[in-house]
């Protein structure tokens, strides 16, 4: 149970162009949904919360009109990248608190290439 | 300084052998977790503790408050384990818990 399904898994897209990413809660609700980035080698990094119905709250240094978020259900949260640039290459990777005894679920990641 | 830091950064192991990571954080935390991140970046919820000891196969992961360091035990490693550790402080934001990553402890165990 508490499975989050991520995708795309891979991505690659040209400068400038735009890339959404979708996390999806299968079995549970997720009313929050944070967003990672992490780059080679690196710990994971938060960009940003999302909360079902409300705005996302940003972390700082994170541009909220580059990396858009949308959590507008209870098992489906958006990130999308505009305007992407090469350096915003990166693994991106969800997780949603659930009520299991581990706490946190996460998405299978998405690697996202700019060229 | 980081809130939580791991050691060691890389480790190598034989197949077989008992394996400890340690984690230290210095902040106050609702929970610690260790999670598993495969080679693909797939990232697994391992345990969740806020107090003693939880043992899942031949994972066993500690946690003592008082000291603000837990460690995460492999017994009897296999290649199958190789991966990175991460342990992760969770930190009570109000409405949902952040969590504050260490850096990772890269595992390669041989044959």
């Amino acid at each position: 149970g508490a499975v989050v399904s991520q995708h795309p898994s891979r991505v690659i897209c040209k400068s400038g162009t735009s890339v959404k990413i979708e996390c999806r809660s299968l079995d549970f609700q997720a009313t929050t949904m944070f967003w990672y980035r992490q780059f080679p080698k690196q710990s994971l990094m938060l960009m940003a919360t999302s909360n079902e119905g409300s705005k996302a709250t940003y972390e700082q240094g994170v541009e909220k009109d580059k990396f858009l978020i949308n959590h507008a259900s209870l098992t489906l949260s958006t990130l999308t990248v505009t305007s992407a640039h090469p350096e915003d290459s990166s693994f991106y990777i969800c997780s949603a608190p659930n009520m299991t005894n581990y706490g946190y679920t996460f998405g299978s990641g998405t690697r996202l290439t700019v060229v | 300084k980081n809130e939580v830091e791991q050691s060691p950064q890389n480790l190598t192991a034989q197949e077989g052998e008992f394996i400890t990571i340690n984690c230290s954080y210095s902040v106050g935390i609702s929970a610690l977790h260790w999670l598993q991140q495969h080679p693909g970046g797939g990232i697994v919820s391992l345990f969740m503790l806020s107090s003693g000891k939880k043992k899942h196969g031949r994972l066993i992961a500690t946690i003592n408050i008082q000291e603000k360091h837990s460690s995460l035990h492999i017994t009897a490693s296999h290649p199958r384990d190789s991966a990175v550790y991460i342990c992760a402080a969770s930190i009570n934001t109000g409405t949902a818990s952040k969590l504050t990553f260490g850096t990772g402890t890269r595992l390669q165990v041989t044959l």
